[in-house]
């Protein structure tokens, strides 16, 4: 299996800007995750999804972030307009939610710089 | 105060050491324990996991979960120089339901070995 699969891997962009980052998943794990990471806060979950479904978005941070499932293996998280202190890494994890105690398998992550 | 607190180091040590990592949390609820490896660049791997309290060995690696005093602990025996990384430590409260995946992180400890 290939893994969690994030694209762009870098992207640098300019303050009011529209970002698109997009996760395919594992195939066969039924939960996604989106996380941030900067050095400041950590690891911080955005939003999750159970069967393409968001289950809680309670961590994204406000309105100019949003997050989308359409199937089983593709997502996106959106970004507009972009700030600069939107700048982390952002990083997509995928599950499988049963019989197990939830072991996340995380992307290499997209290193998203806002000029 | 965060749920889940670890000393961000960073932290070198010579070839062959004990390593010690631990992290504290405030949260009575967490009933699952994680350890993760981050490598530069690339998302974090689960390489430990314990259910309540007690002990786990695994090879080299030793995780100890003391749910009295809210402290969790990583060792590493005969360190080398490929254990270099940043160990997220990670809690969540319980495998199912709408709290199921969501993990709640330490900042990182980097751990630098030298041979």
């Amino acid at each position: 299996d290939a893994g969690v699969i994030q694209s762009p891997r870098h992207e640098v962009t300019e303050m009011g800007q529209e970002v698109t980052l997009r996760c395919k998943p594992i195939s066969g794990h039924d939960y996604l995750f989106w996380y941030r990471q900067t050095m400041m806060r950590g690891l911080e979950l955005l939003i999750y999804f159970n069967n393409n479904v968001p289950i809680d978005d309670s961590g994204m941070p406000e309105d100019r972030f949003s997050a989308k499932m359409p199937n089983a293996s593709f997502s996106t998280l959106k970004i507009q307009p972009s700030e600069p202190r939107d700048s982390a890494v952002y990083f997509c994890a995928s599950s499988f939610g049963r019989g197990n105690t939830g072991e996340l398998f995380f992307g290499e992550g997209s290193r998203l710089t806002v000029l | 105060q965060k749920e889940v607190e670890q000393d961000p180091g960073p932290l070198s040590v010579p070839e062959g050491a004990i390593v010690s990592l631990n992290c504290t949390y405030s949260n009575s609820a967490f009933q699952y324990f994680m350890w993760y490896r981050q490598y530069s660049r690339k998302g974090p791997e689960l390489l430990m996991y314990t259910y309540s309290s007690g002990n786990k060995e695994d090879g080299r690696f030793t995780a100890q979960v003391d749910k009295s005093s809210k402290y969790i602990s990583l060792f590493i025996r005969d360190s080398q120089p490929s254990d270099s990384a940043t160990y997220l430590c990670a809690m969540s409260y319980r495998a199912g339901g709408t709290s199921y995946g969501k993990l709640t992180f330490g900042q990182g400890t980097i751990l630098t070995v030298h041979p």
